[in-house]
Order: C-alpha cells, then structure tokens, then sequence
C-alpha cells in the first residue's frame, strides 16, 4: 500500500525557517518525480515545488522561488522541503504528493499525504 | 503562464441529477488536463487524468471530456458522497496549475 506521510509543520514567526519531510512506502521511491502541493485555510490547492527521480531536476512556483528547497534522499525514501524567510501567506496545510507516472514524468499526482501544517505568524 | 478557470464556483444539486462543472484554459493545453476530488477534511485524490482518463476504482457515473481550452467533469448520477470540492489541473514544463476549485453539495 502506498503510503505518504508528512511532518515537521508548526508554528514559526515571519522570516524564519522549517523543513517539512515526508516519509515515503509501499512503493519503489526512486522511480517517481515527488511533489508539494499547499493548501491555504478555506483556500484552493497550489502546487509548490516538484523534483525528478533522481534529484537532478527541481522546479517552483515564482512565489518560493530563492526561498525553498526540495530535496529527496533515496536511500531514505524520504522527500523534504526546506522552507527559509516565510511569510504570513505561506501559511497551510503542505501535503506531499507522488506524480502518478513510474520512470517518467506524467503530471497527475495519484498518491497523496495528509498533509503537514505550516502557520507563520508572530 | 496558462491561467484555469473553473464554473461554477459552487452549485448545489439533489440526487440523482446529472451535474457538469466546466474548467477553461487560457490557452490551447490540448489533453494535458486532470481533475481532483477533495472532500472535507481530506486529501485530494485523482479522478481522471487526460482529460478523460477514468483512474481505477473511480465511479463510472464519473467523466471527464474536452481538449484545448474547454474541459468538462460530469457526474451522471450525483450521489451523497460525491459531496466535495473538484479542481481542474494543468500540467507542463514540468509544473502544475490548478483550477479555483467547485463546490458541490446536494
């Protein structure tokens, strides 16, 4: 059974940090592209950051860009988002997702987490 | 960059009614489309990829049609536990966008 679980979520002040992990099983992790996808309070989902399977290919949303890092460790099965100078508006609820093709790039997450949350507020 | 937009925001139906809920690109994104059900509480979970890709274990009264700009997600029959939110998703050079989201209740 494939299954996604996030943490490391909490409270953090206006320009601090945090790094978010998600722990990955049931499934050969090194073959799929992994995802963030945050969910603001009451709010739509918006995808955050994606990485390729073997971690030579990332990309983000414009509004992390320079500000966060998506990283994954294989051996590990593990992926992880490390969140530096946030802000009141990176608040939410940070799932992690698996793109839904094996060995390749597909663009549909299939497998999701049950999300992390992340309140940046003094 | 392709913005999606979603109608209506929200709609409430009874029962058995047949529901359509339309997500429109800005521009042509042939079949590179995808629709998620979220319901409360919980995580998203892929209903149709493609466009019109049922995924595995996904109700047949569930649909999806379109390409370029137009895209269309049809419940046959709405059922109560089809209560939730869809969002429509683009997919290209290799990120996401998703749609505003609908509301269905019954």
């Amino acid at each position: 059974e494939v299954q996604l679980e996030e943490s490391g979520g909490g409270l953090v002040q206006p320009g601090g940090s945090l790094r978010l992990s998600c722990a990955a099983s049931g499934f050969t992790f090194s073959n799929y592209w992994m995802s963030w996808v945050r969910q603001a309070p009451g709010k739509g989902l918006e995808w955050v950051a994606n990485i390729k399977q073997d971690g030579s290919e990332k990309y983000y949303v414009d509004s992390v860009k320079g500000r966060f890092t998506i990283s994954r460790d294989n051996a590990k099965n593990s992926l992880s988002l490390q969140m530096y100078r946030l802000r009141a508006e990176d608040t939410a609820l940070y799932y992690c997702a698996r793109d839904a093709g094996s060995g390749s790039y597909y663009g549909a997450l299939d497998y999701w987490g049950q999300g992390t949350l992340v309140t940046v507020s003094s | 960059d392709i913005q999606m937009t979603q109608s209506p925001s929200s709609l409430s139906a009874s029962v058995g009614d047949r529901v359509t809920i339309t997500c429109q690109a800005s521009q042509d994104i042939s079949n590179y489309l995808n629709w998620y059900q979220q319901k409360p509480g919980k995580a998203p979970k892929l209903l149709i990829s493609d466009a019109s890709n049922l995924q595995t274990g996904v109700p047949s009264r569930f649909s999806g049609g379109g390409s370029g700009t137009n895209f269309t997600l049809s419940i046959s029959s709405l059922q109560p536990e089809d209560v939730a939110t869809y969002y429509c998703q683009h997919y290209d050079n290799l990120s996401f966008t998703f749609g505003p989201g609908t509301k269905v209740e019954i």
